[in-house]
């Protein structure tokens, strides 16, 4: 099975603090996605990766930037945590060609106070 | 327009009955189509995928797929209790794999 594994389940975290989102996958999928989901918006795409030291931006990346130095790696990076940013962050992986399935990891729920 | 749109709900249906859940996208040149299931608390789960116009069957599940009408549909039969959860549907445009989700559907199946 596909095991895609995010650092941590819950953080709290001030305003203002640097704040790293870790994501690992096993499968040596070429595409990986972080999206934040929120009560009435679904989940939106902040970031994407379909290659190692590639990104672009999604559709909210703003207060977000993003690190690809591995292929199995893909962080997530909040340069200035702010109280809009308290959310469920989900990182997802892909194949590039062939099926193209999205696999989520177990979230991680952050909280900026 | 957003570029994935599903029926607000909450659906609400009782036990043993069909569930169907509707989804449409607004751009043609989509290639994937895909359903997610989402327990409160937990993160998305795929059960379905689809990629030609039809049906496409896997034991109580039935995905349908019409890329002329830009429309993709969830059928749950014999629903269950254990049903209940937010679905939602994703499409994917391009090669990248980037998914595009709908706002999901809350489906509430009661005995």
């Amino acid at each position: 099975d596909v095991k895609v594994t995010q650092s941590s389940r819950y953080l709290v975290k001030r305003t203002g603090e640097k704040v790293f989102l870790e994501c690992v996958q096993d499968m040596d999928h070429e595409n990986m996605f972080w999206y934040r989901q929120d009560p009435g918006l679904g989940l939106r795409l902040i970031y994407f990766s379909y290659d190692v030291k590639m990104k672009e931006k999604g559709d909210i990346p703003e207060g977000y930037s993003v690190s690809r130095e591995k292929k199995e790696r893909f962080s997530l990076i909040l340069e200035s945590a702010s109280t809009n940013q308290t959310s469920m962050y989900l990182c997802a992986s892909s194949l590039g060609t062939g099926v193209i399935r999205g696999f989520f990891g177990q979230g991680t729920r952050l909280t900026v106070v | 327009q957003k570029e994935v749109e599903q029926n607000s709900g909450p659906l609400s249906v009782p036990e043993g009955a069909i569930a169907s859940l509707n989804c449409t996208y607004s751009d043609r040149g989509s290639q994937s189509f895909f359903w997610y299931r989402q327990y409160s608390g937990k993160s998305p789960e795929l059960i379905m995928s689809i990629y030609s116009n039809g049906d496409k069957e896997d034991g109580r599940f039935t995905a349908q797929l019409n890329k002329a009408s830009q429309y993709v549909s969830l059928l749950i039969r014999d629903s269950q209790p254990s049903d209940s959860a937010t679905y939602l549907c994703a499409v994917v445009l391009t090669s990248y794999g980037k998914l595009t989700f709908g706002q999901g559907t809350i489906l509430t199946v009661h005995p």
